[in-house]
């Protein structure tokens, strides 16, 4: 059993709906994080963190550190966010050393 | 501004060849980091440096290796290509101790026929 878990690992919207990607994981983490990953692209940094809940835009991340679990939220989505959104999370004694999802595959359309 | 980069951004090789990619950013980080991306693997770490001189081995290392001899760089030698090895390369780095945001580089795409 792979120590992250994304679900789902492909996801098909509409423009306008609302999205909801997964992560669960298994040890324990100091930091969790979310990555964007555009076709033939580079790889974004879009949230870090170790509890509660970020916003940025359409973009909400939350994490329940008890759960061990850990969402992503698009809303309004658009075509422009179909991309790879990965999950990756840094144990406390890792210092920048991550350990990755299998990614989300996002495609949003018209 | 401080930027990551890579180069170069895509090689094709063959088996048995020694290659090296660079990596080299600005952000003045102690931390930096190489990973391979394959499709059904995702991201797996190969190899990691917390500072000038310190390099450690990470999940996948095996035929790959790097040195630090100054803060911006961390060079990635393949000693001798292996078809296995055809792949998409990233580098990234990130700030002392741990619980800080990543940047990567571009990525390189490496063939090795």
């Amino acid at each position: 059993k792979n120590e992250v878990e994304q679900s789902p690992q492909n996801l098909t919207a509409q423009e306008g709906e609302f999205i909801t990607i997964n992560c669960s994981y298994s040890v324990g983490i100091s930091a969790l994080h979310w990555l964007q990953q555009h076709p033939g692209g580079g790889i974004v940094s879009l949230f870090m963190l170790s509890s509660g809940k970020k916003k940025h835009g359409r973009l909400i991340a939350t994490i329940n550190i008890q759960e061990k679990h850990s969402s992503l939220h698009i809303t309004a989505s658009h075509p422009r966010d179909s991309a790879v959104y990965i999950c990756a999370v840094e144990s406390g004694t890792s210092y920048g050393k991550l350990t990755f999802g299998q990614g989300t595959i996002l495609t949003v359309h018209p | 501004d401080a930027e990551i980069t890579q180069s170069p951004r895509h090689k094709i090789t063959e088996t048995g060849r020694q290659v090296t990619l660079a990596c080299h950013q600005t952000w003045n980080h102690n931390n930096m980091f190489w990973y391979r991306q394959d499709l059904g693997h995702g991201l797996r770490l190969i190899h990691y440096s917390y500072g000038v001189h310190d390099t450690n081995k990470g999940e996948v290392s095996d035929g790959y290796s790097v040195s630090r001899s100054n803060t911006e760089d961390l060079p990635l030698t393949l000693e001798s290509a292996a078809s296995s090895q055809t792949s998409v390369y990233f580098c990234a780095s990130t700030g002392t101790g741990g619980m800080n945001e990543q940047f990567f580089g571009p990525g390189t795409r490496l063939t090795v026929l």
